[in-house]
Parts: structure tokens; C-alpha cells; sequence
């Protein structure tokens, strides 16, 4: 049974680019949220997307978006990139029916702004 | 902002139990008390969640105190692999999770 997968591992961008980050969930999840970590920080929540919609919004500016695909993956966008963008990006999936929501996470991309 | 405080570090010796614990004074009746823990950067990983009882699985305990406003996670045999920081986390089921800074365990030899 995979686990959540994340890709790429690691991704070096210049300011202003766009990148994008993929996420597929853990077999039977239906819904996808997305952290920021900053070195020496914890995770901090970006979104989340479940029936292809965005549900929930943390404090993070247009700039990040994202989309779920019918099979559940998720894909996050990161426009105009910025030096401070620099971070571990997480993917966390669950199963909205599950009474207790438990998040499982990914191993991450490591995003390297220069 | 995160609804719990846990001290920024602790020590423990290899084959001993690992007490962690966690303040959540403010924490609702709706609210579930989750810990997690992150090795090295990694992804976090999830360990044992709770609402009112005590609750055990392979990896550890998780002690919540009558009143709710605290808890303790216990790991009972303590290795060099759990070297890690230990976040606890209080939310409704289905909410985001929103992190501390948690707990840095060190395991000594």
C-alpha cells in the first residue's frame, strides 16, 4: 500500500519563476492539504482541496494555487517566485468520512529559490 | 496560532521511556489532541491521537489528563531512531493541523 508520494524531491528555481509540485495520496484518500516549512519552523498549512474544490485557505497570498484531479493527486503552483519561497513543501492526505481526519504526509520537495 | 505549549527540548537515555509533554489549556470539547513527530526534515509522521481516554498503539501511549487541558505522550522504550522533534497539535477532526514548535527529543546511548 503506497503512501503518500510527492514530486520532485528537490527543484532549484530563480525569482520570478513558476514551478509546480505534484502530490498523489495514500490509496483510498480523498483529500490533499499543503504545508510550507521553513527552515527551523514548523509546517505551516497553505490549503486544502477535497472534491476538486479548495475547502480550506491558510495565510498565504495568490500566488499559491492549486487544483485536484479527478483521481484525488493534487498539484500546487507557485507563481512569481520569491527568495523567501525557499522551503519544504508538504503534502498531507486523508479520508474526509474518517471520523478522526487523520493527515498522513509525504516526504516533501525541497524548493530552493535563487 | 498554535493552541498548545510543549518545552523546546528534552534528553532521555537509550531503553528508557520518553515522557513528552503538553499543555492545551484552552482546548475544546470538539477538539482531538494529535501528535506527530518529524525526523531530519523529513515528512511529518503521524504517532497516536486522543479525545478523552487514553489511547495506546505500537509506537506509544498517550495519556490525557481528566480535564483535557493537558497530555502526555510516552514512548516506552526509547531508541536512537526516535531523535526527532515531537509536535502536539489540538483541533476538530477535519480542520487543518497547526504547528508548534514543538518538542526536540534527543536519545542518548
Amino acid at each position: 500500500d503506497a503512501g503518500v508520494t510527492q514530486s520532485p524531491t528537490h527543484l532549484i528555481k530563480t525569482r520570478g519563476q513558476q514551478v509546480t509540485l505534484r502530490c498523489s495520496p495514500k490509496s483510498g484518500h480523498d483529500t490533499v492539504s499543503w504545508y510550507q516549512q521553513a527552515l527551523g519552523q514548523g509546517p505551516q498549512f497553505i490549503f486544502q482541496y477535497y472534491e476538486e474544490e479548495e475547502r480550506q485557505r491558510g495565510n498565504f497570498p495568490d500566488r499559491f494555487s492549486g487544483h485536484q484531479f479527478p483521481n484525488y493527486s493534487s498539484e500546487l503552483n507557485v507563481n512569481a517566485l520569491l527568495l523567501g519561497d525557499s522551503a519544504l513543501y508538504l503534502c498531507a492526505s486523508s479520508l474526509v468520512a474518517g471520523v478522526e481526519n487523520i493527515q498522513y504526509f509525504g516526504a516533501g520537495t525541497r524548493l530552493s529559490v535563487l | 496560532d498554535a493552541k498548545t505549549t510543549q518545552p523546546p527540548s528534552m534528553d532521555c537515555a537509550e531503553g528508557r521511556a520518553a515522557n513528552l509533554p503538553c499543555n492545551h489549556s484552552t482546548i475544546s470539547g470538539n477538539e482531538y489532541v494529535y501528535w506527530y513527530r518529524q525526523i531530519h526534515s523529513q515528512g511529518p509522521q503521524y504517532i497516536i491521537h486522543g479525545l478523552k481516554n487514553n489511547e495506546t498503539n505500537e509506537m506509544a501511549s498517550l495519556i490525557i489528563t481528566e480535564d483535557r487541558k493537558s497530555s502526555t505522550l510516552i514512548l516506552p522504550h526509547a531508541t536512537l531512531r526516535d531523535t526527532a522533534v515531537y509536535y502536539c497539535i489540538v483541533r476538530p477532526a477535519a480542520q487543518k493541523l497547526v504547528f508548534g514548535q514543538g518538542t526536540r527529543l534527543t536519545i542518548n546511548p
